[in-house]
């Protein structure tokens, strides 16, 4: 089992510029989830999937989309980089109820400059 | 004002030492409170999870322990090795969209 994997791992973009980050499990976990973390700040929510089909938005999801394609893949989009998206980009999945244990990628690296 | 504060922010320790990482928290009422570690450059992973109705759990050589009443976690770790070497992240659970993650205590172990 890969777990949870993300790509691209380091990634430089202009401002204004788009990208995908994508987001795979082969755990077969209903819920899955996009964080950020900053220097000095806990990972914060920005958009989640409970299920295949839904997705809800988190704690910071102005300037972001998504899509849950499948029960397998998550994807994060920024439409439009702007420099205060610079950050550290976590997916990660989990099975459904509180107790229930998350599991994190490795991270992508992105600065927009 | 975080919800969730650890102390110390940063710690440096011999190889071998024990150390207590403190988190405190004012995220109430929750379903559990978790610890994770996270090494450089690679994504948080889970070392306990508690209940708000335990006052301990153990993995290893890391316990973390629980005081509701206070408001505050520990995690000891004990006969530390230089692996032990992370950021330690504390997260108290409302649910699985509303956790809200302490900023860490970055763990340097020297040999």
């Amino acid at each position: 089992n890969a777990g949870v994997t993300q790509t691209p791992k380091f990634q430089v973009l202009k401002t204004g510029q788009s990208m995908t980050l994508q987001c795979a499990q082969d755990m077969n976990h209903n819920s899955m989830y996009w964080y950020r973390q900053d220097p000095g700040m806990g990972l914060r929510l920005i958009y989640y999937s409970a299920s295949e089909g839904t997705t809800d938005k988190g704690e910071v999801p102005n300037g972001y989309n998504v899509s849950r394609l499948n029960k397998r893949e998550f994807s994060l989009r920024l439409e439009s980089a702007a420099p205060s998206q610079t950050s550290v980009y976590f997916c990660a999945s989990s099975g459904q109820g509180v107790g229930y244990e998350q599991y994190f990628g490795p991270g992508t690296r992105l600065t927009v400059t | 004002k975080n919800q969730v504060e650890q102390s110390p922010q940063s710690l440096i320790i011999l190889e071998g030492k024990n150390c207590t990482l403190q988190c405190n928290y004012t995220v109430s009422p929750f379903s559990n409170l978790r610890w994770y570690k996270q090494d450089t450059g690679r994504g948080p992973v889970s070392l306990t999870i508690m209940t708000f109705s335990e006052n301990t759990k153990s993995n290893g050589r890391y316990t973390a322990t629980l005081d509701a009443d206070t408001k505050q976690s520990s995690l000891h770790i004990t006969a530390s090795q230089l692996s032990d070497s992370a950021s330690y992240i504390c997260v108290v659970s409302v649910s699985l969209t509303g956790m809200r993650f302490g900023a860490g205590t970055r763990l340097t172990v020297k040999p």
